[in-house]
């Protein structure tokens, strides 16, 4: 069955840091896979897919991921922290079959200090 | 633009209450879906549905019932609500393959007392 972990619950990083979430999956084929943010009492916005083809995605407000197939993972970085990104990230795979759904991993919460 | 509408955004119950949580869109995508927001457990997949009049279970779906008598909307309700459906729900539509975007409502904060 398929998985999703996101090994730290909460992470704290200084304005103008670097910053890099970490996400394993767990799934027997080529995975559709997924970063989601969700600012403090907002829905869920996507911020890249990775689908195929290159490993390295580019997403919006300067996020990138990597997909690295021999470690199962699909890590978020970006190369310096802004105030605004405080808020959840959410790792999701999408579920084999044509329905559009997903499993999403527990969540990191990422706190900017000043 | 409003994309996914969710009503209400707050309500409190009390146990046994019923309720409905209604989701609109508006990009005329076929597949939508309810999920329960808990803290430590990510979101997870309730009930979904891939096209107008139908349904299907998610991964936590007792306690609760949906429809989709229209395309546009889905109707998550809890017939008999309990302290453990206390929870933020999020719907979300899509065009249904697993390959493309989620587009997500604001959710709705449940409170069951």
């Amino acid at each position: 069955a398929q998985s999703v972990t996101q090994p730290d619950i909460h992470i704290t990083v200084s304005e103008g840091a670097s910053l890099e979430l970490r996400c394993n999956y767990s799934y027997g084929a080529t995975p559709y896979l997924f970063w989601y943010v969700q600012s403090p009492g907002q829905g869920l916005q996507l911020l890249l897919k990775y689908f195929s083809g290159d490993t390295l995605v580019q997403g919006i407000k300067g996020f990138e991921a990597e997909f690295k197939r021999s470690q199962s993972s699909f890590n978020l970085r970006k190369p310096s922290v802004h105030w605004s990104d405080a808020a959840e990230y959410f790792c999701a795979v999408g579920v084999s079959g044509n329905t559009g759904k997903l499993i999403f991993g527990q969540g990191t919460t990422l706190q900017v200090k000043p | 633009n409003a994309g996914v509408t969710q009503t209400p955004k707050f309500r409190v119950l009390k146990t046994g209450q019923s309720m409905t949580l209604l989701c609109a869109q508006d990009m005329n995508h076929e597949y939508m879906y309810w999920y329960r927001q808990d803290p430590g457990m990510g979101l997870r997949l309730i009930h979904y549905s891939v096209g107008e009049g139908t349904t299907a279970k998610g991964e936590v779906p007792d306690g609760y019932n949906v429809s989709r008598l229209k395309k546009q909307n889905f109707l998550l309700g809890l017939e008999s609500a309990a302290p453990s459906q206390t929870s933020v729900y999020f719907c979300a539509s899509s065009s249904g393959q697993w390959d493309t975007e989620a587009f997500f409502g604001q959710g709705t904060r449940l409170t069951v007392v």
